[in-house]
């Protein structure tokens, strides 16, 4: 089946670090893949998506490209800032039996130090 | 501009007993769905709907139950709650299930004892 796979955290970065959050999936067909973030005491909310093979899907600095050669969506970010600590998952929509259904990885949480 | 809402925010139940939540969306959209969040396993599917009178299971359905009567609600009921159902819930919906952003509520906190 379907599934999601990203990198354990937390992650514990400082102020201004680079930042890459690894990402793999499984699936058939060709799905659109996501990254949420979640926020304290919030729902997730999207941060980006890329619909087909090497679109690169951005916002808010942080950029992901989906590779199909690899099955992967790594997040990464190029200067972390304090307001980026939350925690990032990454998803994929694909057709299922019943209908197209989003599936999440774990998630990954992120500290950024000041 | 409520978006997705989510009905009760906490709840504590005892072993055994019933209890209905409600997700209500604004946004016409056809797709809903219910997941579970907890440590370390992320989101995961409980049972889903691709649109208004249908339901499908999702990936740990067992003690659940869905109903999708009207297109902007879906209600997830645990007849006889167990403590293994304790866990923080989300209602998220979208526009339709490919390519399309999941707009999720705030979450309903449930406790099991």
């Amino acid at each position: 089946g379907n599934s999601v796979t990203q990198m354990e955290g937390p992650v514990t970065l400082s102020e201004e670090a680079f930042l890459t959050i690894n990402c793999t999936y499984t699936a058939t067909g060709y799905p659109s893949l996501f990254w949420y973030v979640q926020y304290p005491g919030e729902g997730l909310q999207l941060l980006l998506k890329a619909t087909k093979a090497d679109d690169k899907g951005s916002n808010k600095g942080f950029e992901a490209t989906y590779r199909k050669e690899t099955t992967s969506f790594h997040l990464e970010k190029g200067s972390v800032q304090v307001s980026d600590s939350a925690v990032y998952f990454c998803a994929l929509s694909a057709l299922n039996t019943g209908g197209f259904k989003t599936i999440f990885g774990a998630g990954t949480r992120l500290f950024v130090k000041a | 501009n409520a978006g997705v809402t989510q009905t009760p925010k906490f709840r504590v139940l005892k072993t055994g007993q019933s209890m209905t939540l409600l997700c209500a969306q604004d946004m016409n959209h056809e797709y809903m769905y219910w997941y579970r969040q907890d440590p370390g396993m992320g989101l995961r599917l409980i049972h889903y709907s691709v649109g208004e009178g249908t339901t499908a299971k999702g990936e740990v359905p067992d003690g659940y139950n869905v109903s999708r009567l009207k297109k902007q609600n879906f209600l997830l009921g645990l007849e006889s709650a167990a403590p293994s159902q304790t866990s923080v819930y989300f209602c998220a919906s979208s526009r339709t299930g490919e390519n399309t952003e999941a707009f999720f509520g705030q979450g309903t906190r449930l406790t099991v004892v």
